[in-house]
């Protein structure tokens, strides 16, 4: 099945700064690509995703980029704010799998005023 | 749209006993997916049904854990015998009848706590 590995496990950066999360996926036949983000307790909420017909896509201060021939996707969230503090997870869904994503392990990210 | 309702939000059991927790997807999704959050660790994916239907369950315990979506009400997952590492949240997430790249929308989570 397939495997979805995420690094780093913890980023640390300081307010105004960008961030970068970097997923790989085993899976060639994996078509989509979400990025969830969970606050403390609280339900995995999408922020943005990407398909595999796509290279790259932006909204406001996220922009996720795909590399296809190497299985890997990042997400870059540019001038960092302490809200921004959360867990970030990415995945990746197989369309022959129904909608079934494979999560990575998760990038605590915390945010430094 | 009340998005994905999952109930209760927490539930204590003691060791041995049974937990359900349900789970109602979004008005109109006919896709049920359920994931388990250990604290501190990523989303595991469980189960996923559609009505009447369990389509994929590679992720299930082979013993003790069980899932149903009926064709009348919510999806429910079930845990007999209860030990302390099922302590854990449960999210359910729900999507559209086509397959395919769409959104999951997630529910609020049931957090089991067993003593």
């Amino acid at each position: 099945g397939e495997n979805v590995e995420q690094h780093p496990s913890t980023l640390s950066v300081q307010e105004g700064d960008s961030a970068v999360i970097k997923c790989t996926y085993s899976d060639s036949a994996s078509n989509y690509f979400p990025w969830y983000k969970q606050e403390l307790g609280k339900r995995p909420q999408l922020i943005i995703d990407i398909r595999s017909n796509v290279g790259e896509k932006k909204d406001q201060r996220i922009a996720v980029t795909l590399n296809k021939t190497a299985k890997h996707f990042s997400l870059h969230i540019t001038e960092t704010q302490p809200e921004d503090s959360a867990v970030y997870f990415c995945a990746a869904s197989i369309k022959a799998a129904g909608n079934k994503l494979t999560f990575g392990g998760g990038t605590r990210v915390l945010v430094k005023p | 749209n009340a998005g994905v309702m999952q109930n209760p939000r927490h539930l204590v059991r003691r060791r041995g006993q049974e937990a359900r927790l349900r789970c109602s997807p979004v008005k109109g999704h006919s896709h049920v997916y359920w994931y388990r959050q250990l604290p501190e660790e990523g989303l595991k994916f469980m189960v996923y049904l559609q009505k009447e239907n369990i389509i994929d369950e590679s992720g299930m315990p082979k013993e003790r854990f069980s899932a149903e979506f009926p064709k009348e009400g919510p999806s429910i997952l079930r845990i007999q015998q209860v030990v302390r590492g099922d302590s854990a949240a449960y999210f359910c997430a729900s999507s559209p009848p086509t397959t395919g790249a769409n959104v999951l929308t997630f529910g609020a989570g049931s957090r089991l706590t067993v003593l």
